[in-house]
């Protein structure tokens, strides 16, 4: 079955634009969780959603916001770039938590 | 606040070696724990959960409540398991993944 896509897999974005980054999860997985790779950091939760509902929000500032679709498909949108928001940015779904995510590959975002 | 800490940022063996890749948290409450692998140009995949006491690969973690630890194990290391390990801890509802900083492990012919 096909896994967890993320599109698009490269963008270059310039500083003060937004962004959105898309996430179309493994058929029948309800929930979708969000994270972001740096080298600094490592793997920092962004947000969950499961049923369209965001259940759990990481330590990010409002300019990181998401959504989930009725076909569970989700979204993560980043207003006002930022150098420092340069990252691979996961996405990660999930029939119940408790079975472990599957993760796409990511899509790397660099802010110019 | 939950943390993970992996205190190996690179562990190297020979082929045949034991391997034990270290991992510490820190969660007050009863703690769901995790391991990661991300193969050379693969995608981040589960490798075993602690709920599960299962063996994959070879490899086994043992949750220990005592010394807040749970390190993965395999007896005999090959070159395929050459990787980098990421240990996780999930608050209550396991929906939020908390990340060490991976142990990156490099097994030599």
């Amino acid at each position: 079955k096909a896994g967890v896509t993320q599109t698009p897999r490269y963008l270059i974005k310039t500083r003060g634009q937004q962004v959105t980054l898309s996430c179309s999860p493994i058929s029948g997985h309800r929930s979708v969780s969000w994270y972001q790779q740096t080298p600094g950091q490592g793997l920092q939760f962004l947000f969950e959603y499961f049923s369209e509902t965001q259940r759990n929000k990481g330590n990010f500032p409002g300019r990181f916001s998401g959504r989930q679709f009725s076909n569970s498909r989700s979204e993560m949108n980043v207003s006002t770039l930022e150098l420092g928001d340069s990252a691979l940015y996961l996405c990660a779904s999930s029939p119940s938590p408790q079975d472990g995510y599957t993760f796409g590959s990511g899509t790397r975002l660099t802010v110019v | 606040a939950q943390r993970v800490t992996q205190p190996e940022k690179l562990l190297s063996v020979f082929k045949g070696a034991p391997v034990e890749l270290k991992c510490n948290y820190s969660y007050s409450g009863s703690p769901e724990l995790f391991w990661y692998v991300q193969y050379s140009r693969q995608r981040l995949q589960l490798l075993l959960r602690h709920i599960s006491r299962e063996s994959i690969k070879g490899f086994t973690a043992d949750l220990n409540k005592g010394e807040t630890s749970f390190h993965l194990k395999k007896p005999f290391a090959q070159e395929e398991d050459s990787a980098m390990y990421y240990c996780v801890s999930s608050s209550g509802g396991y929906n939020k993944l908390i990340f060490g900083a991976g142990t990156r492990l490099a097994v030599h012919p």
